[in-house]
């Protein structure tokens, strides 16, 4: 019964394609995340929903969307893909806000972009 | 600017001694540390935090120092176990201040030789 889970888990697609990744957490929690791991291996915040309002957008390309329908939901929306967009995107929850608590992680979506 | 560092990117280390994983930071608002464990594929998991009001927080084998004027902490497993290899994150925040994000150092990978 995973308690973060996202869909699909490998994602391989050419450039300037649309695709989406979707979150999902079954914890009660009220705020969710997305992060970003890079080919450096640094896992960067890209966004966070609390409640279904977003409260933390990072210096990330408006061709990400971000859409959360309800607070157990968050989908990621990436527009126009480029080859820099090639990472690993990890959903996360947690019960507090952001800063307080610890995070809850998805096992993560890696997106190859050729 | 990387406000989280984790200066070794590996570590071996014999079963049954110590591991010492560290981590420094630069920012002196965070105020909320946080040490998270990944395996390959999976999803980074929560392994121990401690707030800046303490310099020690213990859990089973694994204990957290945590060095406000230096800006340091560290992160001690004992005894190792194989099962420990993994990569560790230390992760830190301005807890205090709501919506602040956490900010995820690169990873220390380790490896426990049976």
């Amino acid at each position: 019964d995973t308690a973060v889970s996202q869909t699909p888990k490998y994602l391989v697609t050419q450039m300037g394609n649309d695709k989406s990744i979707k979150c999902e957490q079954n914890l009660g929690h009220d705020t969710m995340y997305w992060y970003k791991q890079d080919s450096k291996k640094f896992l960067k915040i890209m966004f966070s929903y609390n409640n279904k309002e977003l409260i933390i957008n990072e210096t990330v390309p408006n061709r990400f969307s971000p859409k959360s329908p309800d607070k157990a939901h968050l989908n990621l929306h990436i527009n126009s893909l480029e080859l820099g967009d090639s990472a690993v995107y990890f959903c996360a929850s947690s019960q507090a806000l952001p800063g307080l608590g610890e995070l809850f992680f998805g096992e993560g979506s890696r997106l190859t972009v050729l | 600017d990387q406000q989280v560092k984790q200066n070794s990117p590996s570590l071996s280390v014999q079963e049954g001694r110590i591991s010492i994983l560290n981590c420094d930071y630069t920012n002196s608002m965070f105020d909320y540390f946080l040490w998270y464990k990944k395996y390959p594929a999976e999803g980074p998991t929560f392994l121990i935090s401690i707030s800046s009001i303490k310099d020690k927080n213990e859990d089973g084998r694994f204990t957290v120092f945590l060095n406000k004027s230096a800006k340091h902490l560290s992160l001690h497993i004992v005894p190792s176990q194989p099962g420990d290899s993994a990569v560790y994150f230390c992760a830190a925040s301005a807890g205090t201040t709501s919506y602040d994000k956490v900010i995820f150092g690169p990873g220390t990978s380790l490896s426990v030789i049976p």
